[in-house]
C-alpha cells in the first residue's frame, strides 16, 4: 500500500531564504507526482507536476524534483516571500485508472517578514 | 472562470439528519471525485467518478453516497451522519486525457459538524 511522507511536519524561515521541502513514498511505481499549496480555510491549488519519465519541473521561484528509484521527491523554493505562507502538499498518483491520488500529510511553511 | 464550487462552504447538523453537500464544476472535465481531510490522517479518497454514471470507492466510503447524473455535478451524500463524519471535505475535479497526466482542480472546501 502507498504511504506518503512529508518532513519537517512545520517550518519557519525568514524572509528571502532558499528552502527545500521533501515528500518521500514507498512505492516506487507512481504515475505522477503533484505538489499542492493549501492556504487557510481553502482548497488546494495544484503548484506543479512531474510526470513519472520526468526528472523536475520548474514554476517561476519553485523547481520540483523527482527520483523515483529512492521514493523522493523535493519541492524547492527560491528567495521565499511571507506570501508563500502555507500548507505544503504532496501526492502520487496511484494507478493509471482516473486520477486517483495519495497525499502526504503537509508541511506548514511560514515565512516570517 | 474556471472553478469548482461546493456548497454551502460550512454546515452544522445533528446525528442521522440527512444531507447533501453539492459540488459542480464549469470545465468540462470528465473525473471528479471526493476527498476529506482530518488533523492527523491528511487527504483520504471518499469516491470517485471517471465519467456520467460511473462511480467507484475510495478509500473511505463507508457512510456517503454519490451519484454523477450529468457531467459537471458530482453531489456527496451522507444518508445518516455520525459525529465521525466530522470533517472538511474537498471535491476535486481533473480532465482525463491519455494516461491521465492532468492537475487536479480544487474546490474551496466544505467543513462539516455533526452533534
Amino acid at each position: 500500500k502507498q504511504e506518503v511522507t512529508q518532513i519537517p511536519a512545520a517550518l519557519s524561515v525568514p524572509e528571502g531564504e532558499n528552502l527545500v521541502l521533501n515528500c518521500s513514498f514507498t512505492d516506487s511505481a507512481i504515475y505522477n507526482l503533484q505538489w499542492f499549496r493549501q492556504d487557510p480555510g481553502k482548497g488546494l491549488t495544484s503548484l506543479l507536476l512531474i510526470q513519472s519519465s520526468q526528472r523536475e519541473q520548474t514554476s517561476g521561484r519553485l523547481n520540483a524534483s523527482l527520483d523515483k528509484s529512492s521514493g523522493r521527491s523535493t519541492l524547492y523554493i527560491a528567495a521565499s516571500q511571507p506570501g508563500d505562507s502555507a500548507t505544503y502538499l504532496c501526492a502520487v498518483k496511484r494507478d493509471n485508472y482516473g486520477q486517483n491520488f495519495v497525499f502526504g500529510p503537509g508541511t506548514r511553511l511560514s515565512v516570517l517578514p | 472562470e474556471a472553478q469548482v464550487t461546493q456548497n454551502p462552504r460550512y454546515l452544522i447538523t445533528v446525528t442521522g439528519k440527512k444531507l447533501t453537500v453539492t459540488c459542480s464544476q464549469n470545465m468540462n472535465h470528465e473525473y471528479m471525485s471526493w476527498y476529506r481531510q482530518d488533523p492527523g490522517l491528511g487527504l483520504r479518497q471518499i469516491y470517485y467518478s471517471m465519467n456520467v454514471e460511473v462511480t467507484d470507492k475510495g478509500d473511505v466510503p463507508e457512510g456517503y453516497k454519490v451519484s454523477r447524473k450529468e457531467k459537471r455535478n458530482f453531489p456527496l451524500i451522507l444518508e445518516s451522519p455520525s459525529p465521525n463524519q466530522t470533517s472538511l471535505y474537498f471535491c476535486a475535479t481533473s480532465k482525463v486525457v491519455g494516461t491521465g497526466n492532468s492537475p487536479l482542480h480544487f474546490g474551496n472546501g466544505t467543513r462539516l459538524t455533526v452533534t
